[in-house]
């Protein structure tokens, strides 16, 4: 079964703070992506990861920034929280081989 | 970015029903994702389709890549409680690595 953990289910930060997410992956994949999830706006990707030390921007990066110093590992990092960042975030990992993505249980962050 | 469209958006059935969504693009696409969310949970895989015209089944879960590659199809059968959640697709298209997501369709079974 595939694993993918993430540090938090739920947080509650306020404006400001510097937040971390931390997405975990026990198989070896090369690629993982963060998104954000939001009603009336699906999913929507901030940022990828293809390798160790490597990141693309995807549609939303502003905000946000990302580090991926060990290839089972990649955090998305929040520079000063603010409220139009409260927000479901979702780590996805994906086989550098195949499409398929497999998504972490979710972090839902609340900014106040 | 751009966004798949599914319909229905939502739906309310009964329990044993069979039900039927699907998704549309613009765009052709290379491979066909449908995932579902249960409530505060993230999406879980169900079945992926490589190729147009694949016709794929996962349990009571029956799903096919349209043969225009700009369309997929999602069917449950006999459907239960604990079907209820949203659908959501994704599909690939070219030599990227990122999906493009639907808008998903919500599904409400009643006993």
């Amino acid at each position: 079964d595939v694993k993918v953990t993430q540090s938090s289910r739920y947080l509650v930060k306020r404006t400001g703070e510097k937040v971390f997410l931390e997405c975990v992956q026990d198989m070896d994949h090369e690629n993982m992506f963060w998104y954000r999830q939001d009603p009336g706006l699906g999913l929507r990707l901030i940022y990828f990861s293809y390798d160790v030390k490597m990141k693309e921007k995807g549609d939303i990066p502003e905000g946000y920034s990302v580090s991926r110093e060990k290839k089972e590992r990649f955090s998305l990092i929040l520079e000063s929280a603010s409220t139009n960042q409260t927000s479901m975030y979702l780590c996805a990992i994906q086989s550098g081989s195949r499409y398929e993505q497999y998504f972490g249980p979710g972090t839902r962050l609340t900014v106040t | 970015g751009q966004q798949l469209n599914q319909s229905p958006q939502s739906m309310f059935i009964q329990e044993g029903e069979d039900v039927s969504m699907n998704c549309t693009s613009s765009s052709i696409f290379n491979t066909w994702l449908w995932y579902k969310q249960d409530p505060g949970e993230g999406p879980v895989l169900l079945i992926a389709l490589y190729k147009a015209g694949e016709l794929t089944s996962n349990g009571r879960l029956t799903a096919q890549f349209g043969i225009t590659r700009k369309d997929s199809f999602l069917n449950i059968s006999a459907s239960i409680p604990s079907d209820v959640g949203i659908y959501f697709c994704a599909g690939q298209s070219g030599t990227a690595s990122k999906l493009t997501f639907g808008t998903g369709t919500r599904l409400q079974v009643t006993l």
